[in-house]
């Protein structure tokens, strides 16, 4: 099967950096992708990591290590627009492409 | 630019009846997954489609079928409602390069209330 762990909740102060991780367990693992969502709206993608190491675009960047089956997604420069749920997701290739997503963090940003 | 639609936004049904959703994926893309989102959940995926193939399959009920079509929109009917069956529905599509940036685009949603 496959699973996804990430905490459930983060909480920062606006300016800040915060670090949300994910482990997961999966088979026919292709890489690891990182979405927001605020309430009531659709996920948006924000990054994906096929191989090992750091992603960095603005002011997110996310890091995979396959060996050890873990990721991070790193939010600088913290906004208040950016409190929102933030799911990993594991896109594997099981007999057919598809996108599993681990039960989010919702990151409250304080000012 | 283009982004992938879904229609209805919004649906009132009640338990017993049946529900269609549909889903206009991103011109040539050619994967269209569809996932269920309880409040405070995270989505769960259903089904998805290659090439108009069924290409796996997730928690999807029995009483769930989708189909793709030769444009490439997406169905999802959904029959013998239940309660539980209230959720926000969304439709997404990618390209199916293997390996690469695998960004999946999402619908807005079809939010579903059964009463």
């Amino acid at each position: 099967g496959q699973s996804l762990e990430q905490p459930s909740e983060v909480t920062a102060v606006e300016g800040a950096i915060v670090q949300i991780n994910c482990t997961y367990q999966t088979s026919g693992f292709y890489g690891l992708s990182w979405y927001q969502q605020h309430d009531g709206g659709a996920p948006t993608f924000l990054s994906y990591n096929a191989l090992d190491g750091l992603e960095e675009t603005g002011r997110f960047s996310s890091f995979l290590s396959r060996s050890d089956s873990y990721g991070y997604l790193l939010l600088q420069e913290l906004q208040m627009k950016d409190s929102a749920s933030y799911f990993c997701a594991v896109r594997s290739d099981t007999g057919g492409f598809k996108t599993i997503f681990g039960a989010g963090t919702r990151l409250f940003v304080k000012a | 630019a283009a982004g992938v639609i879904q229609s209805p936004r919004h649906l009132i049904k009640e338990k017993r009846e049946t529900a269609t959703l549909k889903c206009y994926p991103i011109p040539r893309h050619d994967t269209v997954y569809w996932y269920q989102q309880g409040p405070g959940q995270d989505p769960q995926f259903l089904i998805s489609f290659y090439e108009k193939m069924q290409s796996d399959k997730g928690s999807i009920p029995d009483r769930f079928s989708a189909q793709q079509f030769s444009d490439y929109h997406s169905e999802l009917n959904m029959s013998s409602l239940e309660l539980g069956d209230s959720a926000l529905y969304f439709c997404a599509s990618s390209l199916a390069d293997r390996g690469q940036r695998a960004e999946a685009f999402f619908g807005q949603g079809t939010r579903l209330t059964v009463v």
